[in-house]
C-alpha cells in the first residue's frame, strides 16, 4: 500500500499556462498536508502547507478534501523557474512520521 | 537566515564499512529527522528523534542503523555495516513545532562500492 500516491508525469508546460497537480493519502488520521519542490539532486523544501480550507500563496494554490483523502496544487501563470519536482507529503498518525509521494515533474517550456 | 548543514557532502566507502553522517539543524529546533533518497525514487522516513530520544522509526531504520545527538548542536546518523544498496541521498531535517516546517539539509550523497 502506498501511504502517498502522485502522477509522476511528467508535465510539460509553455510559460504562462496554469498547470494542477493531485495527490492522494491512504491514511485517514494524517493531520499535516505539505507541497515541496525539489530541484534535480538538491534537497526538498518547503512550497506550502495545505489546510484544511484550503490555501493560497501568489500563483500557488492547494486544496485539500479530507473526505476524498485527496490535496492538490495549482500553480497559475507559471514561470520558467518553476520547473522543478513537486512533492506531497503528508504526516502518519502518530504525527511523528512523513510521507513522501514520487514527486510530479514540470517543466516550463518558454 | 539560519539553515541546517550537513557533512560531508559525499562520503564514498566500501561495503561492510561504518560510516557516520553528519548534521547541524537549526539551534533552536526540536524535531530531528533522517530521510534518505535513493537516486530517482521518493524521499523515505528513516527516523525521528525528540527529546534526546527516538520518536519513530521506519522499517529500513533497522540495527545497522542509530542515531545520535551526541552534544546540542551536531545530530548523526550512523551506519555499521554497509550494504550496496544503502547508497542513496541522505538528508537531514529538523523543525521546531510539530507539524510545523521541516527544513532540509543540503543532503550527504552515499556511494557504497
Amino acid at each position: 500500500r502506498k501511504e502517498v500516491e502522485q502522477d509522476p508525469g511528467p508535465f510539460n508546460v509553455p510559460e504562462g499556462a496554469t498547470v494542477a497537480f493531485n495527490c492522494t493519502y491512504s491514511n485517514s488520521a494524517s493531520q499535516s498536508f505539505f507541497w515541496y519542490r525539489q530541484d534535480c539532486r538538491k534537497e526538498p523544501k518547503l512550497l506550502m502547507s495545505v489546510y484544511s480550507s484550503g490555501n493560497e500563496d501568489g500563483r500557488f494554490t492547494a486544496q485539500l478534501n479530507r473526505a476524498s483523502q485527496y490535496i492538490s496544487l495549482l500553480i497559475r501563470d507559471s514561470k520558467l523557474s518553476d520547473s522543478a519536482t513537486y512533492l506531497c507529503v503528508v504526516n502518519g498518525d502518530t504525527g511523528n512520521q512523513f510521507y513522501f509521494g514520487t514527486g510530479t515533474s514540470l517543466t516550463v517550456i518558454p | 537566515e539560519p539553515e541546517v548543514t550537513q557533512t560531508p557532502s559525499h562520503q564514498v566507502t566500501q561495503m561492510g564499512q561504518e560510516v557516520i553522517l553528519r548534521c547541524v539543524p537549526i539551534s533552536n529546533h526540536l524535531y530531528f529527522y533522517w530521510y534518505r533518497q535513493i537516486l530517482g525514487q521518493k524521499v523515505e522516513f528513516l527516523v525521528s528523534f525528540y527529546n534526546n530520544e527516538i520518536s519513530e522509526k521506519s522499517e529500513i531504520f533497522d540495527d545497522q542503523f542509530s542515531v545520535e545527538r551526541p552534544d546540542g548542536s551536531n545530530f548523526t546518523l550512523k551506519i555499521r555495516s554497509t550494504k550496496l544498496e544503502d547508497s542513496a541521498m541522505y538528508f537531514c531535517a529538523s523543525f521546531r513545532d510539530r507539524g510545523g516546517e521541516q527544513y532540509f539539509g543540503p543532503g550527504t550523497r552515499l556511494t557504497v562500492t
